[in-house]
Parts: structure tokens; sequence; C-alpha cells
């Protein structure tokens, strides 16, 4: 099973600042990395697919890079609806395993 | 619009069974692979199980293989999950996602359905 590591567990920023959410897998995924958002109380959503890809509807501040066991998700400049939970997911085989997430609060 | 509503959850004995269901609308159901996805309170994400459009490759999450099965009805839209043998540690608000097209991520995402395991 690959294990996905995230850092930091928590980022603290203000509304406007850029923010950089790191997950590092235990093998090479390839680029089948995702990034999901999810908000209290809500489903997750989908950002980012194959480690670089925006999913429909999503704005042009998220971008993903990385490749192999090594990944990015970058917030160009943070909106007030940004503050959140991020995860970011494997599909490289199976079972599909999500790493812990990063937690984006307000400072 | 894409919708996925799921049902069936509720409180549970350990060692009962729940069936959840989700109706799925908005798209052709029976084009797209389908998944469980779960969440502990508090916790973080846990994929639980996979079907393909036409049911023909089936994958489980190693922590239910053998308790759970996942099964769908394209004639309905509907996608299913037995859940038998339940555990404490099955307590999770469970997701019903619908598989990106042609890759295991998860696109639309139903509101979740909360199973409590316990005595």
């Amino acid at each position: 099973e690959i294990v996905l590591t995230q850092s930091p567990a928590t980022l603290s920023l203000s509304p406007g600042e850029g923010a950089t959410l790191s997950c590092r897998a235990s093998q090479s995924v390839s680029s089948y990395l995702a990034w999901y958002q999810q908000k209290p109380g809500q489903a997750p959503r989908l950002l980012i697919y194959d480690a670089s890809n925006r999913a429909t509807g999503i704005p042009a501040r998220f971008s993903g890079s990385g490749s192999g066991t090594d990944f990015t998700l970058t917030i160009s400049s943070l909106e007030p609806e940004d503050f959140a939970v991020y995860y970011c997911q494997h599909r490289s085989n199976w079972p599909l395993t999500f790493g812990p997430g990063t937690k984006v609060d307000i400072k | 619009e894409v919708q996925l509503v799921e049902s069936g959850g509720g409180l549970v004995q350990p060692g009962g069974s729940l069936r959840l269901s989700c109706a799925a609308s908005g798209f052709t159901f029976s084009s797209y692979s389908m998944n469980w996805v779960r969440q502990a309170p508090g916790k973080g994400l846990e994929w639980v199980s996979y079907i393909t459009s036409s049911s023909s490759d089936i994958y489980y999450a190693g922590s239910v293989k053998g308790r759970f099965t996942i099964s769908r009805d394209n004639a309905r839209n509907s996608l299913y999950l037995q859940m038998n043998s339940l555990r404490d540690e099955d307590t999770a608000v469970y997701y019903c996602a619908r598989g990106a097209r042609g890759m295991a991520y998860f696109d639309y995402w139903g509101q979740g359905t909360l199973v409590t395991v316990s005595s």
C-alpha cells in the first residue's frame, strides 16, 4: 500500500498570501495524484488531477506540480473561501489512498 | 446537474449489518465507475470500494475486504454498499463518489450518510 504524507499539518496564513502544500508518496505514483479541498460539513471537491490538471470550474489560482514521489499544491493568493483542509490521493495502484490532510487556516 | 444522494445510514450494533444506497441523477450513470469513500468523525478520508461501469471490476480497501460488498443497478441509476460484521471502527460518514472519466479519482460526491456502530 502506498502511503501519502502531507506537510505541514497546519498552515496559518492571511488572505492574499500564497500557500504551498506538499504531498510525498512512499513509492513512485508517476503523475497519478489528485488534490481535494474539504470545508467543514461539506463533501470534498476535486481540485487537481494527474498532478497538474485543474478540474472543471477550479480557479486558476490553484496549481499542482510534481511527479514520482513529490508533489505540490500551490494557491497563488488565498481568498477567504480557500481556508479549508486539503487532501492528496493517488491512483497508481490498488488500494487507493489519501494523505492525512493539510489544514489551511486564517492567521 | 450531477446529483448523488446517499441513504441507509444509522445506528447499528457491532456485528450487525447495514445496506447503503446512492441514487444518481444528472449524468449517464451506466458510463461511469463509482466509489464509496468514508470519513470517521474528525478524521481524514478513506477510500472503501470501487466498481466499474459494468461491474466487471471491483476493488476494496483491506480494512473492509470480506465484510463489505459493492454493487450497482444501472437500470435504477443506483449504487449500493452491503456492510456486514460491522465494527466500531466502521463508524463514519460514507460518501458515494463518481469516478472521473477513465481515472480512479472522484469528481462528484454526495453529501454522505452517517453510519454509527455502537452497542
